[in-house]
């Protein structure tokens, strides 16, 4: 099955830039999708297909994917961005949807 | 308002079932794919299955395929999820989430989840 692999755990201070990692085999082949999740709630979409955003998600999330890699990009670190965060993706082989083990974003 | 809503949860004992309902409110239930994830105590998402928008299609999870079984009501705008056998390792908050009918699709809204635990 296909295997998304996401580090346990990035820190960065306010104001500066975060970047949140999604490894999978020719990853960049498929589209990926980016969730946020806080503590006690329901997830959110931030960005889907790469790179589009949806309505009320900041400009400062931004996403790419490419050869083996897709990353979230967080500019202008907030306090309110801390947060779990969650690449997923469709695999085609199984026709299961795959989710990465997540990565807990630490605002400094 | 969008909105998806579950319900269902509980504790069940080892081996018993349970059914989960997930409403839907706020746009056309049945254009809509939807899916249930679920995430264990401290642990991260994980995807169970998917049901397209008729109801003719699913896909299960190696882990729950054979145990559990997806179903919706389009009439209703209710989606569900009979899970049987169930095991310790089933406890989790689940939650509902839709797609657009395409299977490589986001899932742009979830509901609140409902908890699940499975103990003696």
């Amino acid at each position: 099955s296909y295997v998304l692999t996401q580090p346990p755990s990035v820190s960065v201070a306010p104001g500066k830039t975060a970047r949140i990692t999604c490894g999978g085999n020719n990853i960049g082949s498929k589209s990926v999708h980016w969730y946020q999740q806080k503590p006690g709630q329901a997830p959110v979409l931030v960005i889907y297909y790469d790179s589009d955003r949806p309505s009320g998600i900041p400009e400062r999330f931004s996403g790419s994917n490419s050869g083996n890699t897709a990353t979230l990009t967080i500019s202008r670190v907030e306090a309110g961005d801390e947060a779990d965060y969650y690449c997923q993706v469709w695999d085609s082989s199984s026709d299961h949807q795959v989710f990465g083990g997540g990565t807990k974003l630490t605002v400094l | 308002e969008v909105q998806l809503v579950e319900s269902g949860g509980g504790l069940v004992q080892p081996g018993g079932s349970l059914r989960l309902s997930c409403a839907a409110s706020g746009f056309t239930f049945s254009s809509y794919w939807m899916h249930w994830v679920r995430q264990a105590p401290g642990k991260g998402l994980v995807w169970v299955s998917r049901i397209n928008s008729d109801g003719s299609s699913t896909s299960y999870a190696d882990s729950v395929k054979g145990r559990f079984t997806i179903s919706r009501d389009n009439a209703k705008n209710t989606l569900y999820l009979q899970m049987n056998s169930l095991r310790a390792e089933d406890t989790a908050v689940y939650y509902c989430a839709r797609s657009h009918a395409n299977k490589a699709d986001a899932f742009d809204i979830w509901g609140q989840g409902t908890m699940v635990t499975v103990s003696s």
